[in-house]
């Protein structure tokens, strides 16, 4: 069965510093999407990407964050100056239409020390 | 932003008992869809509602999507040892290739 793929599974990194998450969406889809996890919250949405754009974005998406489809498999995430608080699991997501329903990836457990 | 509000928070059931969950908004959604997410995964999707009044299963879980497209209920029948995980509910947040909102989940525990 299709799935998400999502590397790498943790990440540790000193704040400051640059990180990218990577993301294999299902490959006949045309929506895709990063959402984050704080320990023991629920989901929240940080953007979405639909023909080679930024199709939405939330507040928490601010100019450190930045997502790319660098080929026509690969999705990523950057953050570019980690802070403590971007601690997270970060979540990729893809789905074959709009408003319908998203397939999640395993997840990208990213720490921020 | 919209909100979606899930009820109960927690459900501490025997194994073999029914559950029954549920998700209200302050607005109109579109799509409902249920999830649940095991500790250190991701969500996987369980059911997707598309119509008002639509009633679907999937298994042992049975979910409805209210006529007034504001509530939602996910009921799981003769609950086993796997089904402990938490549930969440989430919706479209709006037009376009908007990204979904979700609830705060229920978490579901069985004592053996």
């Amino acid at each position: 069965e299709p799935e998400v793929t999502q590397t790498p599974s943790h990440q540790v990194t000193q704040m400051g510093q640059e990180v990218i998450l990577r993301c294999v969406p299902i490959s006949n889809h045309l929506y895709f999407y990063w959402y984050r996890q704080i320990l023991g919250q629920k989901v929240e949405f940080l953007v979405s990407f639909y023909n080679n754009e930024i199709s939405e974005k939330s507040e928490i998406f601010d100019d450190q964050f930045s997502v790319e489809r660098p080929d026509g498999s690969n999705f990523t995430l950057k953050i570019r100056s980690t802070k403590l608080e971007d601690s997270a699991m970060y979540f990729c997501a893809s789905s074959a239409l709009d408003e319908t329903e998203a397939f999640f990836g395993q997840g990208t457990r990213l720490t921020v020390v | 932003g919209q909100q979606l509000n899930q009820s109960p928070q927690s459900m501490f059931i025997q194994e073999g008992e029914d559950v029954s969950m549920n998700c209200t908004s302050s607005s109109i959604f579109n799509t409902w869809l249920w999830y649940k997410q095991d500790p250190g995964e991701g969500p996987v999707l369980l059911i997707a509602l598309y119509k008002a009044g639509e009633l679907t299963s999937n298994g042992r879980l049975t979910a409805q999507f209210g006529i007034t497209r504001k509530d939602s209920f996910l009921n799981i029948s003769a609950s086993i040892p796997s089904d402990v995980g938490i549930y969440f509910c989430a919706g479209p947040s709006g037009g376009g290739a908007d990204g979904l909102t979700f609830g705060k989940g229920t978490h579901l525990i069985i004592q053996p």
